[in-house]
């Protein structure tokens, strides 16, 4: 069966640290992935997208690699700030047009 | 940048009564828009797809008498809950696209007592 996966419900990390975030997807074939956040009683907000032939995209202190290999994604915030705690969410497009979403990590940073 | 509005931003609701939610992309025009609802603690579950000027494509279990969607112009879509009962209280949130891009809404929340 098609399913996407992200690694933990919730991720505690100590402010400054990288929080690492997976996404984690079976029998899709992607023609891009995007990761979106997502604070409490709001819409998600576009962070990054990631075509099939892309390995890795850079946006200010936020990283994704995508391997198509493993069928996964990893999304990297760096030097995190206790701004950064929201739910993280990770989007597949399928090559059907199909959009599907993760259900979602809660990141939370700590002072 | 896209920028999508959503009305109202919350509504509270007798049982049986209708509510409809719009849905504007505010400085682009989307040939489709879509239609989520979102439980607490839980992520978005596409209701919809709406193209402009046709009907709307609904999921597998969503009921199209149910949740009524028009999408009459290209900045304009509305999901109208007829009927509403408590049950159908959640979240809805809708998104325009625009080639590879797609800019969600604030979204709505729907209390029905």
């Amino acid at each position: 069966s098609q399913k996407i996966e992200q690694n933990s419900e919730a991720l505690n990390i100590q402010e400054g640290k990288t929080a690492t975030l997976t996404c984690n997807y079976t029998n899709y074939s992607p023609a891009y992935l995007q990761w979106y956040r997502q604070d409490p009683g709001r819409g998600p907000v576009f962070l990054l997208l990631i075509r099939e032939n892309e390995k890795e995209k850079r946006k200010e202190r936020l990283k994704v690699t995508f391997d198509t290999t493993l069928k996964q994604s990893l999304f990297h915030i760096t030097a995190s700030q206790p701004a950064d705690s929201a739910t993280y969410l990770c989007v597949i497009y399928s090559s059907a047009s199909k959009i599907i979403f993760g259900s979602g990590t809660r990141l939370s940073i700590r002072p | 940048g896209a920028v999508v509005s959503q009305h109202p931003s919350w509504v509270i609701c007798k049982s049986g009564t209708s509510v409809k939610i719009e849905c504007r992309s505010l400085d682009f025009q989307a040939t489709t828009m879509f239609w989520y609802r979102q439980f607490p603690k839980q992520s978005l579950m596409l209701m919809a797809t709406s193209n402009e000027g046709s009907k709307a494509t609904y999921e597998q279990g969503v009921e199209k008498d149910k949740f009524l969607i028009n999408h009459a112009s290209l900045t304009l879509s509305t999901l109208t809950v007829t009927s509403a009962h408590p049950e159908d209280s959640s979240f809805y949130i809708c998104s325009a696209r625009r080639g590879a891009n797609q800019t969600f809404g604030p979204g709505t929340r729907l209390l029905v007592l």
